[in-house]
């Protein structure tokens, strides 16, 4: 089976930097994902890691290690309008696409 | 842009009814998904689709099934429906590519049952 952890929430102020941790299990991977999904809105795709190592993209970056199991998203130079959750997502075979729980990132200013 | 519709915004229907749910993409993407999402649960997978015709179980199949008959369309039906299954409903698809696939999400239909 498949399984992903993340924290269930994370609190931060405006302009600093948190990191949203991610675990998995899988009986196959071929990479990571995170969705961003504000409140009555859809999911929509932040980043996609494959290899190990960091992909960035603009204030946010994500992060793989795949002997680890884990990844992390990390947003710099917080701004309200990042309040939201954030899901981890894990590419299995046949393209299977299974997210975890999520992380309700609340923003204060 | 990338569509993903939805049939439904909102959707009431009584216990025992047979419910669809209908998804449309305009991508020409191989894969298609639904999901149930509930406070705390995040995205539960319910069944995917990688070709037409093609279907896959996901974590939590039970008391549905789908239908892949053309590649933009991709049918979720609660043979029964429960009180348990009231809930909001995603449908996604994405492209096959080696280098990641982005999955695209609709609006999302939310279904409460009576």
């Amino acid at each position: 089976g498949q399984s992903l952890e993340q924290p269930s929430e994370v609190t931060a102020v405006e302009g600093a930097i948190v990191q949203i941790n991610c675990t998995y299990q899988t009986s196959g991977f071929y990479g990571l994902s995170w969705y961003q999904q504000h409140d009555g809105g859809a999911p929509t795709f932040l980043s996609y890691n494959a290899l190990d190592g960091l992909e960035e993209t603009g204030r946010f970056s994500s992060f793989l290690s795949r002997s680890d199991s884990y990844g992390y998203l990390l947003l710099q130079e917080l701004q309200m309008k990042d309040s939201a959750s954030y899901f981890c997502a894990v590419r299995g075979g046949y393209n299977k696409l299974i997210f975890g729980a999520g992380t309700r990132l609340a923003v204060h200013p | 842009d990338v569509k993903v519709t939805q049939s439904s915004r909102y959707l009431v229907k009584r216990t025992g009814e047979k419910v669809f749910l209908e998804c449309v993409q305009d991508m020409d993407h191989e894969n298609m998904f639904w999901y149930r999402q509930d406070p705390g649960l995040g995205l539960r997978l319910i069944y995917f689709s990688y070709d037409v015709k093609m279907k896959e179980k996901g974590d939590i199949p039970e008391g549905y099934s789908v239908s892949r008959e053309k590649k933009e369309r991709f049918s979720l039906i609660l043979e029964s429906a429960s009180t348990n299954q009231t809930s909001m409903y995603l449908c996604a698809s994405s492209p096959t590519r080696t280098g990641g696939t982005e999955a695209f999400f609709g609006q999302g239909t939310r279904l409460t049952v009576v």
